[in-house]
């Protein structure tokens, strides 16, 4: 079965310092892989995907993402950080026996001014 | 156009109600999701549409009742709801493959007295 694991619950980051939110993924064959960021009490906004091609996936509001196949990984990268940033971040891949969107359990990241 | 919306926006209803969820996207999507969320939680996939034929039930109870009355429009009508299922309901909609992501709504913040 498909499955996304963010290992931490939050990470806590200063405004201006570069944020990483970790995201490892667990498929048979080729994944895709999806971002989302989602504001209180908001719904899930779309930030980036991989589906295939270059492993640096550039997506919106300045974050990036890197797919590394050799690390299972699809960690989500933004060189400096805002306090608006401040939110909480899905990983999700999906599953190409359902076709559902498997998500991972969220990542609250806390940018500090 | 490239929303979804969600009517309404909050909801607050007893036990023995009967009320419905509305969802709309004019994206030309033929792929329609019903998710419920908890709190700091990830969203739990409840119904899927696809060219407006349900094609998948997570076994959710039957006070939940799905309806797809064209491309456009997904609702969910609620019945005899119980406290527990207060959350946050999010509609979501998608090309119809898997490469694409979904859009998500703002969501209806339901609570059940």
């Amino acid at each position: 079965a498909q499955s996304v694991a963010q290992p931490e619950d939050q990470v806590n980051v200063a405004e201006g310092n570069p944020l990483t939110v970790k995201c490892t993924y667990s498929v048979s064959g080729n994944p895709y892989l999806f971002w989302y960021v989602q504001y209180p009490n908001r719904g899930l906004q779309f930030l980036l995907k991989y589906i295939t091609g270059d492993n640096l996936v550039k997506g919106s509001y300045g974050f990036e993402a890197e797919f590394n196949k050799s690390q299972t990984s699809f960690h989500l990268k933004k060189p400096s950080a805002l306090v608006s940033d401040s939110a909480l971040y899905f990983c999700a891949v999906r599953d190409f026996n359902t076709d559902k969107l498997i998500f991972g359990t969220g990542t609250r990241l806390q940018v500090f001014p | 156009d490239t929303e979804v919306t969600q009517t309404p926006k909050h909801l607050v209803m007893g036990m023995t109600n009967k009320k419905s969820l509305k969802c709309e996207q004019h994206m030309g999507h033929r792929a329609m999701y019903w998710y419920k969320q908890k709190a700091k939680k990830p969203p739990e996939l409840m119904f899927v549409y696809s060219y407006e034929k349900l094609s998948i039930n997570e076994s959710v109870p039957s006070r939940f009742s799905p309806e797809c009355p064209n491309s456009s429009l997904l609702n969910l009508h609620l019945h005899a709801l119980q406290p527990e299922d207060s959350a946050l309901y999010l509609c979501a909609s998608s090309l119809q493959d898997r490469a694409y992501e979904q859009f998500f709504g703002p969501g209806t913040r339901l609570t059940v007295l």
